[in-house]
């Protein structure tokens, strides 16, 4: 998701669905990305991560997409449920000392 | 997974006065530490990347003579707010990482400390 002012963009799922975050990445050069999830005051928690020499990667319940040729990144939750309610970052390593670049956030609510 | 640990998790302080925030790695040693600054509904920035026992490095428009930060030991980083006014009021967050290995290891975040200025 982009970044609009100081309004993180949210997306409404309800209980039970799939859940599609996506990201835009910005640097060509990066090699490794990590989807993070974050709740209410506290700090990041790593979800699951993808090399760039890979397209797709799966973990429980949670799929990563690549798609280098428009830099795009995707985070795919299966079958979402009220603990997955939390802002989800996609970060970019810029770096080989692990140098991390953060997306916007997508705000991810969780309906009954 | 390895655990970094941010003290103290949340500080209010006067303003013009100085706060110390250590970012402690619990069972690794850590080469590579990074701090980051996030306001509400905002995504984290980079401040600075620190490496044990040398010079930290900040990232372009941060202040190193207000946020400084020292890497004096592999399980410890600390950043002082120096001068603190409401406008450093923010989410202050700590990472680490080992070494310097390309190919996915991943950085092992600290809990953040929430940092008001009255």
């Amino acid at each position: 998701g982009e970044s609009v002012g100081l309004h993180l963009p949210t997306l409404s799922v309800q209980e039970g669905d799939n859940s599609i975050i996506n990201c835009a990445y910005s640097n060509s050069a990066s090699d490794y990305f990590i989807w993070y999830k974050q709740e209410s005051g506290k700090g990041p928690q790593f979800i699951i991560d993808i090399r760039s020499n890979m397209d797709k990667r799966q973990g429980q319940r949670v799929t990563v997409l690549l798609n280098k040729t428009v830099k795009h990144l995707s985070l795919q939750i299966a079958a979402t449920q009220p603990g997955d309610s939390a802002v989800y970052f996609c970060a970019e390593r810029t770096d080989s000392w692990g140098k991390l670049q953060f997306g916007a956030g997508t705000q991810v609510v969780v309906t009954p | 997974g390895a655990v970094v640990s941010q003290h103290p998790s949340r500080v209010i302080c006067k303003s013009g006065t100085s706060v110390k925030i250590e970012c402690r790695s619990l069972d690794f040693q850590a080469t590579t530490m990074f701090w980051y600054r996030q306001f509400p509904k905002q995504s984290l920035m980079l401040m600075a990347t620190s490496n044990e026992g040398s010079k930290a490095t900040y990232e372009q428009g941060v202040e190193k003579d207000k946020f400084l930060i020292n890497h004096a030991s592999l399980t410890l980083s600390t950043l002082t707010v120096t001068s603190a006014h409401p406008e450093d009021s923010s989410f202050y967050i700590c990472s680490a990482r080992v070494g310097r290995v390309r190919g996915g290891t991943e950085a092992f975040f600290g809990q953040g400390t929430r940092l008001t200025v009255v």
